[in-house]
């Protein structure tokens, strides 16, 4: 069966750390990748995506993610992280018209 | 360009009332999806619509739940009698036809509340 998994329900992180969030998928072929972003009370925004190609992808807001294939892995990465990510992310995956989304994880930010 | 809009923003019902959400996607944007997610959960899809067909709805549960989508545009979605496991927020989500590599863009939500 499809599915997305982001094994970390919340991490919390001092204001600029590095931050890694995981996000594993179990799907028929390759599909498109997502990463969003949700703030309180609000919609998602999208962070990234990964269609083909170059397997580390650049978004918004200094985030980068990589796919790897071999581990069935898109995994977010931000080098230094301001008190203003502190939100909700959701990977999901899909092709076409179909998506599927992780549960999420839950981003905290300590001074 | 506008975003999907999406209205109301916040409902706060009692049980067993009836209650309507509206959703406007973005100009152009053949497919709309409504998705429940509850909270700390992520997005579940309740139904899809290519223009006015409905082409997924294997999730929504029919026997409260109804959607319509009228000239392929605005989307209406319906909970008659709303139960109190209910409340969730309610997510439109449209992505331009054509096929491909295409991304969804999200409308804020409706935040459901049942009593």
């Amino acid at each position: 069966a499809q599915s997305v998994t982001q094994p970390d329900i919340h991490i919390t992180v001092s204001e600029g750390a590095s931050l890694e969030l995981r996000c594993n998928y179990s799907y028929g072929a390759t599909p498109y990748l997502f990463w969003y972003v949700q703030s309180p009370g609000q919609g998602l925004q999208l962070l990234l995506k990964y269609f083909s190609g170059d397997t580390l992808v650049q978004g918004i807001k200094g985030f980068e993610a990589e796919f790897k294939r071999s581990q069935s892995s898109f995994n977010l990465r931000k080098p230094s992280v301001h008190w203003s990510d502190a939100a909700e992310y959701f990977c999901a995956v899909g092709e076409q018209s179909t998506f599927i989304f992780g549960s999420g994880t839950r981003l905290s930010v300590k001074p | 360009e506008a975003g999907v809009v999406q209205s109301p923003r916040y409902k706060i019902i009692e049980k067993k009332q009836p209650v309507a959400f509206w959703c406007n996607p973005i100009s152009g944007h053949n497919t709309l999806y409504w998705y429940r997610q509850n909270l700390g959960q992520g997005p579940e899809l309740l139904i899809r619509y290519e223009n006015e067909e409905a082409v997924d709805d294997s999730q929504l549960p029919k026997d409260r739940f109804s959607a319509e989508r009228l000239k392929g545009v605005d989307s209406t979605l319906k909970i008659q009698p709303a139960e109190l496991g209910d409340s969730a927020v309610y997510l439109c989500a449209s992505i331009p036809g054509g096929g491909g590599k295409r991304e969804q863009f999200f409308g804020p939500g409706t935040r459901l509340t049942v009593l």
